[in-house]
Order: structure tokens, then sequence, then C-alpha cells
């Protein structure tokens, strides 16, 4: 069966280090998703992009925060310099949803544990 | 301000009896909705959807009931049974071209055996 990949799976690093988070998502899905989750919280998108061109990333903190999907298929989160808030559950999702089509559910990774310290 | 709400943060339940998680939303534009588990350390795994159109939806021991005009919906699990315990995360999207989902902020279930 088709799983969304996320490496690593848990990540600890000191405040104002750099880290970065990689997805490889199903095959075929145009719809890529970066979420991250605080604990209580349900996720919150960070970036959604539609192949390789991003469509959201109005909850992205631009100046610390970066991502990419250079070809249209997987994709890095970047975060520099880390900052103590930023420890979360990093997920990425996918979904076979494109312009107008039928709606789709998302495919979500096992996410990335993020510890800042 | 919290678009999609769920009040409950835990919700326990004996095994074999109905769990039902509840779901309230701001936007009048969300025309469809999703319902998400998730167990620790792994992702959330897609469960059963509804469309704005429909107001039930069932797929097994899962239905889902929406009521337009109250901004209200809720999931049914009959009966209930211990692997169920987990997180369960309402989601609603607007037709905007892209589809972006909000989820709520999470019921813990527990049923207990």
């Amino acid at each position: 069966e088709a799983e969304v990949a996320q490496s690593p799976r848990y990540k600890i690093t000191e405040k104002s280090q750099a880290v970065a988070f990689w997805c490889d998502p199903i095959s075929g899905h145009a719809t890529l998703y970066w979420y991250r989750q605080i604990l209580g919280q349900g996720p919150e998108l960070l970036v959604q992009f539609q192949d390789e061109s991003v469509v959201d990333d109005s909850q992205l903190p631009k100046d610390r925060f970066s991502a990419e999907r250079l070809k249209g298929v997987d994709s890095t989160l970047k975060i520099q310099p880390a900052e103590l808030g930023d420890s979360a559950m990093y997920l990425c999702a996918s979904s076979s949803r494109g312009r107008g089509g039928q709606r789709n559910e998302q495919f979500f990774g096992p996410g990335t544990r993020l510890t800042v310290l | 301000d919290q678009q999609v709400k769920q009040n409950s943060p835990s919700l326990s339940v004996q095994e074999g009896r109905i769990s039902i998680l509840n779901c309230d939303y701001t936007n009048s534009m969300f025309d469809y909705f999703l319902w998400y588990k998730k167990y620790p350390a792994e992702g959330p795994t897609f469960l059963i959807s509804i469309s704005s159109i429909k107001d039930k939806n069932e797929d097994g021991r899962f239905t889902v009931f929406l009521n337009k005009s109250a901004k209200h919906l809720s999931l049914h699990i009959v009966p209930s049974q211990p692997g169920d315990s987990a997180v369960y995360f309402c989601a609603a999207s607007a037709p905007t071209s892209y589809d972006k989902v909000i989820f709520g902020p999470g019921t813990s279930l527990s049923v207990i055996p």
C-alpha cells in the first residue's frame, strides 16, 4: 500500500541551529501539504503545494521557515534558526485533488517530532 | 478565531456502547467535512467524510451526521471497540481553488474494555 514517507522521525536540536525535514508523497499525488501540530491542538497548515508551486503559505513564518518542492515530487521544509517554540510534530500529507476536481482525502506521513533545546 | 471546534477534549465509553464525537464550525462557506483518527506517534488517517449536500454518511461502524443549520456535525461509532481509542479530528474545507482544510483541536476517545 502506498504511503507518505517522512524523515527523520525524530529530531533534537539546539535553538539557533538549522533543521530540515523531508517528505516523499504518494506517487501521482499533485498536492502536498506541510502541517505543524502542537500537543493538544489540531494540525495547522504551514504550506500547500500544487505540483511545484506554492498555493498557500499564509501561515508559514517566512522569516525562518522555507519549503520547496523543486520537481513537483518530494519536498523539504527547513527552519533556520530554530526557536524553542518550534518544538512540535511536523506532518506531511498528500492528496490527488487537483484544481477544481473531485475532493479526495489527504494521506498523512508518520510525522517528524522536533524538540528544540 | 477557531473555525472548527471540538469542545470535548476527551471522552470515555464502555466497549460495545455508542461513541458520539461532536464538532461545530463557524464558517458557512464550509461544504466538505472529514473525520481523521490519530494514534500516538503516527500521522492522522482518514476515517469518513460528508458533503454538505448530504446529512448522513455511513461506513460500517462509523456514521457522520451533518446539521447545516446548526453548523454541527457528529461522528457515531457503534459498537465501540478498544482499538477505536485514539484522538479524533474533525476537519472542514470550503470550495476554494485548492481546498484548504481546517482541523479542529481533536477529541481523545478511550474505549474501556
